[in-house]
């Protein structure tokens, strides 16, 4: 079964400072991952996906993750936070399915 | 490309009423869509996945009669909360996968029920 661990449910960055977002996963197949993000009351947007081309993906906004297959990880960076940033990210992994297997999400804040 | 919409964005209705809760793929088509619910400051729950004519397909745990669920068309799946309670109060998001090999899914915006 797949799975998905982000760690930390709060990250606080000064604007302009790295944000780092860090994604786990668990797959006993190749998977396909992904990284959205949540504004308050609103629907998921994509931010970007991995489906096994280039390990490196870059997204919208600035935000970029690395597969990095021996560390089972996906974390999402963008090297200066803006205040816009500040929203909800989900990690989800899925193995060529439709279905998405979420982590539980890391909420981003960014202060002055 | 790859829109989803949801109809109605809010809902507020009394215990015991029936709510329909519309997801739309607005310029491709999707023969599968998903209904997720997500309680406040927590990740989405998968409920079903809603197959384009044919019955959906429910996780475990979630009510079958309870969440009925309506795949009519290749661009139109409905959620109908049937005697809604307010621990139904809930936000509630469609998606539908889209993609070269349909791996990525597309959410619409949700929609925020409250049950009085």
């Amino acid at each position: 079964a797949q799975s998905v661990t982000q760690l930390g449910s709060h990250v606080s960055v000064s604007e302009g400072a790295l944000v780092l977002l860090r994604c786990n996963y668990s797959s006993s197949v190749p998977p396909y991952l992904f990284w959205y993000v949540q504004y308050p009351n609103q629907g998921l947007q994509l931010l970007l996906k991995y489906t096994s081309a280039a390990t490196l993906v870059k997204g919208i906004n600035g935000f970029e993750a690395e597969f990095k297959k021996s560390e089972t990880s996906f974390h999402l960076t963008k090297p200066s936070a803006h205040m816009s940033d500040a929203a909800e990210y989900f990690c989800a992994v899925s193995v060529h399915t439709d279905k998405l297997i979420f982590g539980t999400g890391t909420r981003l804040q960014v202060f002055p | 490309g790859a829109v989803v919409s949801q109809h109605p964005s809010w809902v507020i209705c009394k215990s015991g009423t029936s709510v329909k809760i519309e997801c739309r793929s607005l310029d491709f088509q999707a023969t599968t869509m998903f209904w997720y619910r997500q309680f406040p400051k927590q990740s989405l729950m998968l409920m079903a996945t809603s197959n384009e004519g044919s019955k959906a397909t429910y996780e475990q745990g979630v009510e079958k009669d309870k969440f009925l669920i309506n795949h009519a068309s290749l661009t139109l799946s409905t959620l109908t909360v049937t005697s809604a309670h307010p621990e139904d109060s809930s936000f509630y998001i469609c998606s539908a996968p889209h993609g070269q090999v349909r791996e990525t899914q597309y959410f619409g915006p949700g929609t925020r029920l409250l049950v009085l």
